[in-house]
């Protein structure tokens, strides 16, 4: 099965501070996307990394990706009460199958 | 656009009955996802349809769970007989086109089986 694993499980970081996760996975991917849950809402879409790019950028997000290492992972910088949710990496196959891993909890307390 | 809907928003139900959960794509979109999650499972792929065609059901747990496309608007999951273990939030996402696109989710169905 094609899942990424979070790590860490979960995460308590203060306001404007910086939140890392990470998203290791076994198999080839054809590109991986995060995504963003609050509680009891569905997943919203962040960021998407394509197999052949190493980071992206988008406003305080920054997304890396290591495919020799088979690892990503997601900085959030000066990170806001806001930002309290469910962060989710998803592995997509060529055919665009997309799987989830088990996601990250973060609390950003004030 | 109205995103993602799906219907109903909560189900409860006896042990036994059949469910069917309902989905509306975005207009436009020809990849539709149907997704679980459990706290124990976590968010596990059912099945997926391309134009209407499904592509992949391997993460259909049982025969008792079987979903349909009619047409470009319109998805169905159904479980019968509904058991207590099914129960779950049960996600519909849709998306256009190319793998390199984003999914779009809806609101979920809590699905709770007495």
């Amino acid at each position: 099965s094609q899942q990424g694993e979070e790590d860490p499980q979960a995460l308590s970081i203060q306001e404007g501070e910086n939140a890392t996760m990470n998203c290791s996975y076994k198999t080839s991917i054809n590109n991986l996307q995060w995504y963003r849950q609050n509680s009891g809402r569905g997943l919203v879409h962040l960021i998407l990394i394509r197999s052949n790019e190493r980071e992206k950028h988008s406003g305080r997000l920054r997304v890396t990706l290591d495919t020799s290492k088979k690892s990503s992972s997601l900085l959030i910088t000066a990170s806001r009460a806001a930002d309290t949710a469910s962060y989710f990496c998803a592995l997509s196959d060529s055919w665009g199958k997309l799987q989830f891993g088990a996601g990250t909890q973060v609390v950003v307390t004030p | 656009d109205a995103g993602v809907i799906q219907s109903p928003r909560h189900e409860v139900t006896e042990m036994g009955q059949e469910v069917t959960l309902r989905c509306k794509p975005i207009s436009g979109h020809d990849y539709l996802f149907w997704y679980r999650q459990t706290m124990m499972r976590g968010l596990e792929l059912l099945i997926y349809f391309n134009n209407n065609v499904p592509i992949d059901d391997s993460g259909m747990p049982e025969d008792r769970f079987s979903a349909k496309m009619p047409n470009a608007s319109f998805s169905t999951l159904k479980i019968q007989p509904s058991e207590p273990r099914d129960s779950a939030v049960y996600f519909c996402a849709s998306r256009k086109g190319q793998p390199n696109e984003k999914l779009f989710f809806g609101s979920g169905t809590q699905l709770s089986v007495l």
